[in-house]
């Protein structure tokens, strides 16, 4: 069964510090894998779409990385902030279908 | 900035009546989407729509749900008569096209409370 698991479910971190999202999943064949963010009550926004030819995806101090091998990706927050306060969501789209799964998502809260 | 919006944000309805959601994708997109959110549960995709016609969609958009693009604008979501179950967030995306790189625009969703 196509699934995607996500770790922690929820994180608290100081201002400042980095984290790291971790997700795995079961989607094959496999086309992409997007990383959204979204806010408590509002729609979720894109911030990186990685294809299985694709190690590694930036965006700003968001830094993605895939390894399409052991089907696993994980979401790297460097020098967080107040604003990082949301879901982080892992997103797999399986080849030669518009569906896309999503994960349950991890809640990150960043603490002053 | 261009986006996709939503409306009602809010509608409240009884068991067994009809809904109409209402979208407005971004205006040169051509894939459209509804998604749905459970409160505390995951996203799960409905369908999605292209030139217009369903090109795929979940066992979730069964036959009380139905899609529509009334004009150039507008693409609709429709429950013909509402469950409990259907309390939930519904979210509209769109997208210009559907390679590996297209982002998908999220509205603000309309939230569906079924008394």
């Amino acid at each position: 069964k196509n699934q995607v698991e996500q770790s922690p479910q929820s994180l608290i971190i100081l201002e400042g510090k980095n984290c790291t999202l971790q997700c795995n999943y079961t989607v094959s064949p496999f086309s992409n894998l997007r990383w959204y963010k979204q806010d408590t009550g509002r729609g979720p926004v894109s911030l990186t779409i990685m294809t299985f030819s694709e190690n590694t995806k930036s965006n700003g101090r968001y830094t993605a990385t895939l390894d399409a091998d052991t089907k696993q990706s994980s979401l790297h927050i460097t020098a967080s902030q107040l604003s990082d306060s949301a879901s982080y969501i892992c997103v797999v789209r399986g080849s030669g279908t518009y569906k896309y799964i999503f994960g349950t998502g991890t809640r990150l809260k960043v603490l002053a | 900035e261009p986006e996709v919006t939503q409306t009602p944000s809010h509608q409240v309805t009884q068991m067994g009546q009809e809904v109409i959601l209402r979208c407005v994708p971004i205006s040169n997109h051509l894939y459209f989407y509804w998604y749905r959110q459970i409160l505390g549960q995951k996203v799960e995709f409905l369908v999605s729509f292209y030139n217009n016609e369903i090109s795929e969609k979940s066992e979730i958009f069964d036959d009380q749900f139905s899609v529509e693009r009334p004009d150039g604008s507008n693409f609709t979501l429709k429950i013909r008569s509402t469950k409990l179950e259907d309390s939930a967030m519904y979210f509209c995306a769109s997208s210009i096209e559907d390679s590996y790189y297209n982002e998908q625009f999220f509205g603000p969703g309309t939230r569906l409370t079924v008394l």
